[in-house]
């Protein structure tokens, strides 16, 4: 079976930094990505990890330690507009299995 | 990025009645489609995976017969949720996964109310 597991909601001040947590206990692994979901709207790619480490793209970074099935997501000098919801999704074989995903809620 | 589209982006329909969504990739070609719900505050869940030329695969407790997939080309598949009920009310949305495999891009979603 799959779990996948992150905190349900997050709050933070703009220009702030906030790490949102993701652990998951699958039956396989071959990826694990995240997505940014805006009320309403299809989930957006953010990242892409295959192999422990960090991986870094402009605001947004993300972890991967496969043995403690463990992912982060880094938001830097968030803004108003990442006020979002944020899918950890591990890939098993061609399938995705989502988490609940985690809201984060940026003040001014 | 590649783009995929949906359509249509809403639906109100009666109890009973039948409705078809359309999933098309717009700049690729996808021999595989997914296709998932969203119910209001949870997450994404896999409902089939749609395969050009073959019948899809659906998860485990996703009725057949009662979500009619059909991949009619290497562009476009589609959902249609049969005899809707109250209860299929929901945030439907496809992904096709880009040629590596290695990002799946998702439509835009169709929001289905059965009244």
């Amino acid at each position: 079976g799959q779990n996948i597991d992150q905190p349900t909601e997050m709050t933070a001040t703009e220009g702030a930094i906030v790490q949102i947590n993701c652990t998951y206990q699958t039956s396989g692994f071959n990826g694990l990505f995240w997505y940014q979901q805006h009320a309403g709207e299809a989930p957006t790619f953010l990242s892409y990890n295959v192999l422990d480490g960090l991986e870094e793209k402009g605001r947004f970074s993300s972890f991967l330690s496969r043995s403690k099935g463990y992912s982060y997501l880094l938001l830097k000098e968030l803004q108003m507009k990442d006020s979002a919801s944020y899918l950890c999704a591990v890939r098993n074989d061609y399938k995705l299995s989502f988490g609940a995903g985690t809201t984060v809620t940026v003040r001014a | 990025g590649a783009v995929v589209s949906q359509h249509p982006s809403w639906v109100i329909c009666k109890s009973g009645t039948s409705v078809k969504i359309e999933c098309r990739s717009l700049d690729f070609q996808a021999t595989t489609m997914f296709w998932y719900r969203q119910f209001p505050k949870q997450s994404l869940m896999l409902m089939a995976t749609s395969n050009e030329g073959s019948k899809a695969t659906y998860e485990q407790g996703v009725e057949k017969d009662k979500f009619l997939i059909n991949h009619a080309s290497l562009t476009l598949s589609t959902l249609t949720v049969t005899s809707a009920h109250p209860e299929d009310s929901s945030f439907y949305i496809c992904s096709a996964p880009d040629r590596g495999g290695d990002t799946q891009y998702f439509g835009p979603g169709t929001r289905l109310t059965v009244l």
